[in-house]
């Protein structure tokens, strides 16, 4: 099966700060990636899919990027609502849907 | 609007059964598959599969074949995990999203959760 890495596991960052999420896939799945962010006792809120599509409704701020085996969710400016874990996703055809470890942003 | 309203708390021993439901509204409950992910306190998400509404057609990782059942009622646009022989193991928060692209989807609607704790 395909697994997905995060890095980092956490991250400490101040607000206006621009914040940058990797996730590695062990094979390539193409663009076949989404992004969520949890917050504590909430369910994931879908911010990309296929890598790079911007959610309805998902501030601008965010944005996705890679193909392949390596993907990036950037947070152009850190706000206060963005402190929570965030979660990749795989969800090509050909194997399970697996999730990334998750990578939780803290404030510094 | 889209919303998945899923079933209250449950407190299970060991060996035991459970059943979560998921209730969809605010669109065409089978144009849409539904996933079960799981979350385990303090972990991260584990995927678990998939039922198509239209069709009843299901499949699951293989950890989980022969202990969970997907089943649906197109009548009241609900969905239902079955999980059978509870372990302490399957403690965690149970929430079921929508697909919108078939069997090859991203998640964009989630239900609010439904927690499982099995103790004796």
């Amino acid at each position: 099966d395909i697994q997905l890495t995060q890095s980092p596991s956490t991250l400490s960052a101040s607000v206006g700060d621009r914040v940058t999420i990797t996730c590695r896939a062990s094979q390539s799945i193409s663009v076949w990636l989404a992004w969520y962010q949890q917050k504590p006792g909430k369910a994931p809120k879908l911010l990309i899919y296929k890598a790079s599509s911007l959610q309805s409704g998902v501030p601008s701020r965010f944005s996705g990027s890679g193909s392949g085996t390596e993907f990036t969710l950037t947070i152009s400016s850190l706000q206060p609502d963005d402190f929570a874990t965030y979660f990749c996703q795989k969800y090509d055809s050909y194997s399970p849907w697996t999730f990334g470890q998750g990578t939780k942003v803290e404030i510094k | 609007q889209v919303h998945l309203e899923q079933s209250g708390a449950e407190l299970k021993r060991p060996g035991a059964s459970v059943k979560v439901s998921c209730k969809a509204s605010g669109y065409t409950f089978i144009g849409y598959y539904i996933h079960w992910v799981r979350q385990a306190p303090g972990q991260g998400l584990e995927y678990m599969g998939w039922i198509n509404p239209d069709s009843g057609g299901t499949d699951f990782i293989q950890k989980f074949q022969g202990r969970v059942t997907l089943t649906r009622d197109r009548s009241t646009s609900t969905a239902y995990m079955d999980m059978t022989r509870l372990t302490s193991d399957d403690t965690a928060v149970y929430f079921c999203a929508r697909g919108p692209q078939g069997g090859n989807s991203w998640f964009d609607f989630w239900g609010q959760g439904t927690l499982v704790s099995v103790s004796s």
